[in-house]
């Protein structure tokens, strides 16, 4: 699978959107884009992926750019429980490789 | 469905012990995944099965790492002998793996692995 680049880590207060960034500059038209997070003590768990357009759920949206070269996982309103690692892999469905590497993620730090 | 089970949740033994940590995935899924986490490393891959074949086990430190899945709703990672650098939080993941599909990885909760 293709690598991806994420900040290590990111500030929000509670309540604001928040946007988590992720680069995949060598995505292939095979990639999926997935969206993990690991809450503290706790398994990764996952919250959402896309293919090219931009998908929304009821945990989150992702925005994925027209060259998909990077997207953007969006937290419309942050609370505490938010506070966690948050993954960008890529998943490649394509020739029986699907291999999933994490990174290091980006830790999101919700402040009251 | 219960999702990916793992146990022991918590293992705490001496060095030169032999441990085995034990998963079952989510019915239907047919690949299942090994990680280990620490904090120097993060997430690391140790081996992937695929219809209860390991595929790639590249990312095993060292011989004294072995994973089986002897059927699609079992999996055991050993450690014999082990070792205190071995300490770390084990995570068994599984997947329904398809050729058009996204294929999602469900996490079990972890076994955290403690080796004095």
């Amino acid at each position: 699978d293709a690598k991806t680049t994420q900040p290590n880590s990111m500030e929000s207060n509670e309540e604001e959107p928040v946007h988590l960034p992720c680069n995949h500059s060598t995505i292939s038209g095979t990639d999926y884009i997935h969206w993990y997070r690991q809450l503290p003590s706790q398994g990764p768990e996952y919250v959402i992926h896309g293919l090219t357009s931009n998908v929304n759920n009821r945990m989150a949206s992702l925005a994925i750019a027209e060259d998909r070269k990077s997207s953007t996982l969006i937290l419309h309103r942050a609370t505490l429980r938010d506070a966690a690692v948050y993954y960008c892999i890529l998943r490649d469905v394509s020739g029986g490789s699907y291999i999933p590497t994490f990174g290091r993620g980006t830790s999101l730090i919700v402040h009251p | 469905d219960a999702g990916v089970i793992q146990s022991p949740r918590h293992e705490v033994t001496e060095m030169g012990q032999e441990v085995t940590l034990r998963c079952k995935p989510i019915s239907g899924h047919n690949s299942l995944f090994w990680y280990r986490q620490t904090m120097m490393r993060g997430l690391e891959l140790l081996i992937y099965f695929n219809n209860n074949v390991p595929i790639d086990d590249s990312g095993m430190p060292e011989d004294r790492f072995s994973a089986k899945m002897p059927n699609a709703s079992f999996s055991t990672l050993k450690i014999q002998p082990s070792e205190p650098r071995d300490s770390a939080v084990y995570f068994c993941a599984s997947s329904l793996v398809q050729g058009s599909g996204a294929n999602v990885l469900t996490f079990g909760a972890g076994s955290r692995l403690t080796v004095l």
